[in-house]
């Protein structure tokens, strides 16, 4: 099985710009979540999709949102970038998102979104 | 809300000594526990987890966590470290296993 994909896996954008980026989840996982990865703040949360509902979502401004397809690939939106917003940003998946008890969360290699 | 403290940012350790990365935790619902490794470039990996049962979890790689509930603790473990074990080590908290909470991170640094 192939594991997570996320494209792009470098992306340069400038102030003021926005950006979107995706994730493929593993074939048959209807759980994405989305974290950001920055040298400051560590590894925060950012939102969860399951079956293209937004499950939860953790303290980021409203710049930042997402959405899940039908096919379960995610995709998630910064909009008027700053550049603090420079960051790895994680994707991960998982079959059924917690329901019914833990389902093991696998991660992407990640987008590295720099701004300038 | 849940929040995870890991208490040493940096762990320097000569290759086969044994090590410990220190996790401290705090939650007002019950968790599970992980701990997970990134390689530079690289994804998180999971190297083991606590959910319920047996508080001595052992995961890949040799590692082992033991979860004390008294002390809001889940110390991550390895008797001999080898080079490869050089990796940042994150430490998480979460209520259902999607929406993780993680440390700041503790960057291990086996030496020769």
């Amino acid at each position: 099985k192939a594991g997570v994909t996320q494209t792009p896996r470098y992306l340069i954008k400038t102030r003021g710009q926005q950006v979107t980026l995706s994730c493929s989840p593993i074939s048959g996982h209807r759980s994405v979540s989305w974290y950001q990865q920055t040298p400051g703040q560590g590894l925060q949360f950012l939102f969860e999709y399951f079956s293209e509902t937004q499950r939860n979502k953790g303290n980021f401004p409203g710049r930042f949102s997402g959405r899940q397809f039908s096919n379960s690939r995610s995709e998630m939106n910064v909009s008027t970038l700053e550049l603090g917003d420079s960051a790895l940003y994680l994707c991960a998946s998982s079959s059924l998102g917690g329901m019914g008890g833990y389902n093991e969360q696998f991660f992407g290699p990640g987008t590295r979104l720099t701004v300038l | 809300a849940q929040s995870v403290t890991q208490l040493d940012s940096q762990v320097p350790v000569f290759e086969e000594a044994p090590v410990e990365l220190r996790c401290n935790y705090s939650s007002s619902v019950s968790v599970y526990l992980f701990w997970y490794v990134q390689y530079p470039n690289q994804g998180l990996q999971l190297l083991l987890k606590y959910l319920s049962g047996s508080t001595l979890v052992k995961g890949i790689n040799g590692f082992e966590a033991e979860f004390n509930k008294s002390q809001t603790s889940f110390h991550l473990r390895k008797p001999s470290v080898h080079i490869s074990d050089t990796a940042e080590y994150f430490c998480a908290v979460s209520p259902r296993g999607n929406d993780m909470r993680f440390g700041a991170g503790t960057r291990l640094t086996v030496k020769p």
